[in-house]
């Protein structure tokens, strides 16, 4: 059975900080990888995406890499802003049947 | 194409009572998915369809639970004789082609049995 985790659970940083946020998963047998966020009361808006064969993938001040061998991904942010504020959840595809697996999410608050 | 659209937004029922949530996906999208979320918690997969056959469900869709896809556009989720613990935020999505297609997500539909 996949299993994600996400550290931390929460962060709180001063605005312009770059930050990093870490996913873990069990099972390597993974299609893909997509990170979202999700603010208070709402769906979630996909950030990125990186295929299996894939190392990283870049949008804006946005980066994510992957390490499929040891189960490992990373959410880089790089200059953050009070919008960047929201629940920033890791899911995988694949390892587990026909849909994606999510970790409960890092809550980040960047204050001004 | 707007995305992924969820009705309604919000529901409040009475315990015992029934419901129905309607997802439109993204025009084309062959792949629609059914999510539950709790306070706290990540989406957990409740069912899968590719076009108009349901392919896979969770243990946690009930037989209380019933999902339909017909004609492989809009899907319905309907819950029969709710329970409190079926609050929950409901969340579909959809992608086109295989498995390895990026994912989006509706904006939820937000049950509360009271």
């Amino acid at each position: 059975k996949q299993e994600v985790t996400q550290i931390p659970a929460a962060l709180s940083v001063p605005e312009g900080e770059n930050l990093v946020l870490n996913c873990s998963f069990t099972d390597s047998a993974i299609y893909n990888l997509q990170w979202f966020r999700q603010d208070p009361g709402k769906g979630l808006t996909s950030l990125l995406l990186i295929q299996s064969s894939q190392r990283e993938q870049t949008s804006g001040r946005l980066n994510a890499s992957l390490d499929k061998s040891s189960g490992r991904s990373t959410l880089y942010i790089a200059a953050s802003q009070p919008g960047d504020s929201a629940t920033y959840l890791c899911a995988v595809y694949g390892g587990g049947g026909n849909k994606l697996t999510f970790g409960t999410g890092t809550q980040l608050k960047v204050e001004l | 194409d707007t995305g992924v659209s969820q009705d309604p937004r919000h529901k409040i029922t009475k315990r015992g009572q029934n419901v129905t949530f309607r997802c439109d996906p993204i025009s084309e999208h062959n792949r629609l998915y059914w999510y539950r979320q709790t306070l706290g918690q990540g989406p957990e997969f409740l069912t899968y369809f590719q076009n108009e056959a349901q392919l896979e469900k969770s243990r946690l869709l009930s037989d209380r639970f019933s999902a339909e896809r017909p004609k492989g556009s809009f899907s319905t989720l309907e819950i029969q004789r709710t329970e409190q613990g079926d609050s929950a935020m409901y969340l579909c999505a959809s992608s086109f082609g295989t498995g390895s297609a990026e994912a989006f997500f509706g904006q939820g539909t937000r049950l509360t049995v009271v």
